[in-house]
């Protein structure tokens, strides 16, 4: 079993709908929760970061992080053709050398 | 975006000859690391360092070597190509002194052994 599954779809919406994406773990020593968007043929980049639990907000982008389940959620609303892309969720301990990815979730939002 | 230039951006090399990859950055970050990404396992650390000299393996570390001689550059040598080892390789910087723990990454090297 991985320490981090995270179904990689792919996934497709209609413009304007609400996204959710999820990611669950194993390892309870993860204290810091990621969410990287990656557009084809580049690096990923950073789109939310949140420590321990609960919920945090930016724009259209909503990342919850339930650590009594190992659960953790990205929400995309009003979702735009430019927010297709891959989303990996990404956990650490205290270190980023511990860092552990899911496989990723491709998105595509059709106009 | 964080300056880090990965050379090459795109290599096909033979089964057996060495290859290295080299990540230069001018951010003055202490950690950089080396990831592979392939399909359906995401992204999967290689080495890391935490300092010149200072390395240290991933999970995925057989086959692979650094060496970072220079705070700006992390060197990921292939000592023998194999064809297990044709992924999409990224370098990662990330600076412990910051409040959070975010990496930023390259755009990337597109390795084929064939």
């Amino acid at each position: 079993q991985k320490e981090v599954e995270q179904d990689p779809g792919p996934l497709s919406v209609p413009e304007g709908a609400i996204v959710s994406l999820n990611c669950t773990y194993s390892n309870s020593a993860f204290q810091y929760f990621m969410w990287y968007r990656q557009y084809s043929r580049k690096g990923p980049e950073l789109l939310m970061y949140t420590y321990s639990s609960g919920n945090k907000e930016d724009g259209r982008f909503t990342a919850q992080v339930d650590k009594s389940s190992k659960y953790i959620s990205l929400f995309i609303r009003d979702s735009q053709p430019s927010d297709s892309a891959t989303y990996l969720c990404a956990m650490s301990g205290w270190n980023n050398n511990d860092m552990r990815f899911g496989a990723g979730t491709r998105l595509t939002v059709k106009p | 975006d964080a300056g880090i230039t990965q050379s090459p951006r795109h290599k096909v090399t033979e089964t057996g000859t060495p290859v290295t990859l080299r990540c230069h950055q001018t951010e003055n970050h202490r950690y950089m690391y080396w990831y592979r990404q392939d399909p359906g396992h995401g992204l999967r650390l290689i080495h890391y360092s935490y300092g010149v000299k200072d390395t240290d393996k991933g999970e995925v570390s057989d086959g692979y070597s650094v060496s970072r001689s220079k705070t700006e550059d992390f060197l990921l040598t292939l000592e023998s190509a194999t064809s297990s080892q044709t992924s999409v390789y990224f370098c990662a910087i990330s600076d412990p002194e910051a409040l959070n723990t975010e990496a930023f990454f390259g755009q990337g090297t597109r390795l084929t052994v064939v």
